[in-house]
């Protein structure tokens, strides 16, 4: 049952150039979506979020595009930096929905940022 | 800056055996959850906990699963007879404000079931 998807597993990109992050979900009630960074041998930290009355959500060098029509979302980092590369999850609530108050995650994408 | 802290980070035990994992969530925050990634898996809800209670629950908690918050600080996951399965990495979390705010996760406690 995957209902949040991230068909990428892996993203190689060039210092400077930008990374483009991509997920997909199935579930129409998911009203809340986010971004979460994971290195090795720690737990995930939290990037970005946005809600579903929004299309576009920019925190510094990062920026969450949502599609809700298409039930896709996509993160942009520009300028990647080394420091970027991490395993990226997308995880979706149906918080606002009342019905729920978990994170569904997707299985990640591991980016590289190339020096 | 406040952090979840998770204790042990690494537990080796039988199969059959109960394990505890141990969580101190950020203070002042009032949500509460665990969370596991099996190797090579996405990580995936199992509880959470609000107002001394468990607000919901996966599939995954079965009756084997327990979680408490005996003291206001501490926030277990006790796991009454573990299998083979259940070996994975546990991270607890919390948030001030339900999963609409940033959700602090632990470094997490790797679990291995022999």
């Amino acid at each position: 049952d995957q209902q949040v998807k991230q068909n990428s597993p892996s993203l190689s990109v060039q210092e400077g150039r930008i990374s483009i992050l991509n997920c997909d979900y199935t579930n129409s009630m998911f009203d809340y979506f986010l971004w979460y960074k994971k290195y090795p041998a720690e737990g995930p930290t939290f990037l970005i979020s946005i809600s579903s009355i929004k299309d576009k959500n920019e925190d510094g060098r990062f920026t969450v595009f949502l599609n809700k029509s298409a039930k896709h979302l996509s993160l942009h980092i520009v300028p990647s930096q080394p420091g970027d590369s991490a395993v990226y999850f997308c995880a979706a609530s149906a918080f606002y929905g009342g019905a729920t108050n978990k994170l569904i995650f997707g299985t990640g994408t591991l980016l590289a940022v190339q020096p | 800056e406040p952090e979840v802290t998770q204790t042990p980070s690494h537990q080796v035990t039988q199969m059959g055996q109960e394990v505890i994992l141990r969580c101190v969530p950020i203070s002042n925050h009032l949500y509460f959850y665990w969370y596991r990634q099996i190797l090579g898996q996405k990580v995936e809800f199992l509880v959470s906990f609000y107002n001394n209670e468990i607000s919901e629950k996966s599939e995954i908690f079965d009756d084997q699963f327990s979680v408490e918050r005996p003291d206001g600080s501490n926030f277990t996951l006790k796991i009454r007879s573990t299998k083979l399965e259940d070996s994975a990495m546990y991270f607890c979390a919390s948030t001030l404000t339900g999963p609409t705010g940033e959700l602090f996760f632990g470094e997490g406690s790797r679990l291995t079931v022999l």
